[in-house]
């Protein structure tokens, strides 16, 4: 079974300044897509950004991107020019090629300083 | 833009009781799921539905657990007797296609409380 953990239960960022998430999943597979989901208070689930593991370019939208290391099974989220808007939970997830289901990690509490 | 929608928003109902959890999908979209988030835990997937059957479901999704479309619009999950450990967040969601090709779109939870 694949199983994703995320270390950092919370991090703390300066507005305007940059911080990294980490990710790590264990799984067997070679094709496979990787995911970051925003939950704000509000509680619903947004798409950050998502990696099809097959490209080796890492993700990239706007002021989010990541670092994707295949063979460390490590999945990093970067928020650049962090804003107040970005406070909420992260969380980072694994599908399978069969694309049935979502498994997530424990989720990174993200506060943001003014 | 086209949304998961979830009714209610927040449930409160007795210890043994039946509860049905509500989700209109998007409108062309052909898979289903539910997910649940236990307070300050992590989502769990639950089931996933594709032309009126159940194509996988988890070990939480037991006996007391059932999910069907009714009318071709909503999408709802029953727990047929309510424990105090089912008290979570149910997220719905859903997709054109499956695959990460597409994306999974999470309707706004309902929070089940049990008491």
């Amino acid at each position: 079974a694949q199983t994703v953990t995320q270390s950092q239960p919370e991090m703390s960022v300066q507005e305007a300044e940059t911080v990294t998430l980490s990710c790590t999943y264990d799984t067997s597979e070679s094709d496979y897509y990787l995911f970051w989901y925003k939950q704000p208070p509000s509680r619903q689930m947004i798409l950050v950004i998502r990696q099809e593991a097959y490209k080796q370019q890492n993700a990239t939208e706007n002021r989010f991107s990541v670092n994707f290391q295949k063979a460390a099974k490590s999945f990093s989220l970067k928020i650049s020019d962090s804003q107040l808007g970005d406070a909420a939970m992260y969380f980072c997830a694994y599908l399978g090629a069969a694309g049935n289901k979502l498994t997530f990690g424990g989720g990174t509490r993200v506060l943001v300083k003014p | 833009e086209p949304e998961v929608t979830q009714t209610p928003s927040h449930q409160v109902t007795q210890m043994g009781q039946e509860v049905i959890l509500r989700c209109v999908p998007i409108s062309n979209h052909l898979y289903f799921y539910w997910y649940r988030q236990i307070l300050g835990q992590k989502v769990e997937f639950l089931v996933s539905f594709y032309n009126n059957e159940i194509s996988e479901k988890s070990e939480i999704f037991d006996d007391q657990f059932s999910v069907e479309r009714p009318d071709g619009s909503n999408f709802t999950l029953k727990i047929r007797s309510t424990k105090l450990e089912d008290s979570a967040m149910y997220f719905c969601a859903s997709s054109a296609r499956q695959g990460a090709r597409t994306e999974a779109f999470f309707g706004q939870g309902t929070r089940l409380t049990v008491v």
